[in-house]
């Protein structure tokens, strides 16, 4: 299976900390995609990383990327309330979503 | 440019029925995508398709099938509702779809959240 799987499950920081989540995969990929979902809604594009980088940055959002683990992660720095939701990673042809990691940041 | 518009929003049906859900895509995207999102499964691909072809598809049983018309909008259809059907559905699209190799942005509805009792 190509399907992400993100890390932890669920994360609870305070305004202001970084939060980090993981996403495994176990097949090679092209690239892989991370998005945010706030509750109940659709899922927003965050960003895009090939499998020829390692680190990507979008703002207060750093992405990771370990072809040799099959792992990415996922930092957001200083947090805020509005970061809110579920994070999901995404492979191969953007159909493979993992479980989501759902991030609460209390003000 | 308009979003991704799902109709209808929110859906109530009883076991054995059958349900139609509707997608609009974004302007000039030829690829649309459906999702079944439940709290235990996350998210799950059910098909993918790119002018009015279906392109790829999920897991899922026979009783979830759809299409999609000239114009790109696209339908899914669930037959013999159950009740483990009971799930918000996304769908999703793009330019190119799996064509882009993963490549591309999936632009996401705000979702049809269907219960069957």
């Amino acid at each position: 299976s190509q399907q992400g799987e993100e890390d932890p499950q669920a994360l609870s920081i305070q305004e202001g900390e970084n939060a980090t989540m993981n996403c495994s995969y176990k097949t090679s990929i092209n690239n892989l995609q991370w998005y945010r979902q706030n509750s109940g809604r659709g899922l927003v594009h965050l960003i895009l990383i090939r499998s020829n980088e390692r680190e990507k940055h979008s703002g207060r959002l750093r992405v990771t990327l370990d072809t040799s683990k099959k792992s990415s992660s996922l930092l957001i720095t200083a947090s805020r309330a509005a970061d809110t939701a579920s994070y999901f990673c995404a492979t191969g042809n953007q159909f493979y979503f993992g479980t989501g990691t759902s991030l609460t940041v209390i003000p | 440019k308009a979003g991704v518009t799902q109709t209808p929003r929110y859906l109530i049906k009883t076991r054995g029925q059958q349900v139609t859900l509707s997608c609009s895509p974004i302007s000039g995207h030829r690829s649309v995508s459906w999702y079944q999102q439940t709290p235990g499964q996350g998210l799950q691909f059910l098909f993918e398709y790119f002018s009015e072809t279906q392109r790829n598809k999920g897991n899922f049983p026979g009783r979830f099938s759809g299409r999609q018309f000239s114009n790109s909008r696209s339908e899914m259809n669930v037959s013999t509702l159950e009740l483990g059907d009971s799930a918000l559905y996304l769908c999703a699209s793009s330019t190119m779809g799996s064509l882009a190799g993963g490549q591309e942005t999936q632009y996401f509805g705000p979702g049809t959240r269907l219960l069957v009792l």
